[in-house]
């Protein structure tokens, strides 16, 4: 099975502009979750989505939002970009089931300047 | 909501020698615990997990044990070799199949000397 898959791998943007980064998971997942990876912060979660509905939602401002669309393809799209949002925007995939596992994508690199 | 620590920090080892890294995870309704490994510009890749219902677990040269009571996990990674040096994540989750999100430690860069 290819695994999950991230489209833009890198990003530059500037401050005040909007950003949507994409998240394929890997076929026959259901579960798309997005984190934050920063040097200072770690790893993050930002929010979860499972059959197009967001199931769970991580500590980030409303200029953060996601969905997910029927064949669990995910979006996420940052509003009026901020400096402290340069990141690794990763997300990761998982089955329905009793294993959790997740599986990650490559991540988007944006930088806002 | 779920806090994870996890130490040390940095960490070097002799290669041949053990590495441990601890975790401590504050909910006591997390029952699943992967931990991650992240090699430098690369992904973060799940290298081994457990469950709650499970005090131990092995595969290969990496063993990860769990302490309910204590509520701390640790991973244990036997005759070290260069291709270990990375940064080990350990992540605490609460599952009720599938109901994903995982709590992250702040990682650990690990060090073979060769």
């Amino acid at each position: 099975k290819a695994g999950v898959t991230q489209t833009p791998r890198y990003l530059i943007k500037t401050r005040g502009q909007q950003v949507t980064l994409s998240c394929s998971p890997i076929s026959g997942h259901r579960s798309v979750s997005w984190y934050q990876q920063t040097p200072g912060q770690g790893l993050q979660f930002l929010f979860e989505y499972f059959s197009e509905t967001q199931r769970n939602k991580g500590n980030f401002p409303g200029r953060f939002s996601g969905r997910q669309f029927s064949n669990s393809r995910s979006e996420m799209n940052v509003s009026t970009l901020e400096l402290g949002d340069s990141a690794l925007y990763l997300c990761a995939s998982s089955s329905q089931g009793p294993t959790p596992e997740q599986f990650f994508g490559p991540g988007t690199r944006l930088t806002v300047l | 909501g779920e806090n994870v620590e996890q130490h040390p920090s940095t960490l070097s080892v002799q290669e041949g020698d053990s590495a441990v890294i601890k975790c401590t995870y504050s909910d006591s309704a997390s029952n699943y615990f992967p931990w991650y490994k992240q090699e430098l510009g690369k992904r973060p890749q799940l290298i081994i997990d457990i469950r709650s219902n499970v005090g131990e677990k092995k595969d290969q040269r990496i063993a990860v044990t769990l302490n309910k009571t204590a509520k701390h996990f640790s991973l244990h990674i036997t005759e070290t070799q260069p291709e270990d040096s990375a940064v080990y994540f350990c992540a605490a989750s609460k599952t009720n199949f599938g109901n994903e999100k995982l709590t992250f430690g702040t990682g650990t860069r690990l060090t073979i000397i060769p």
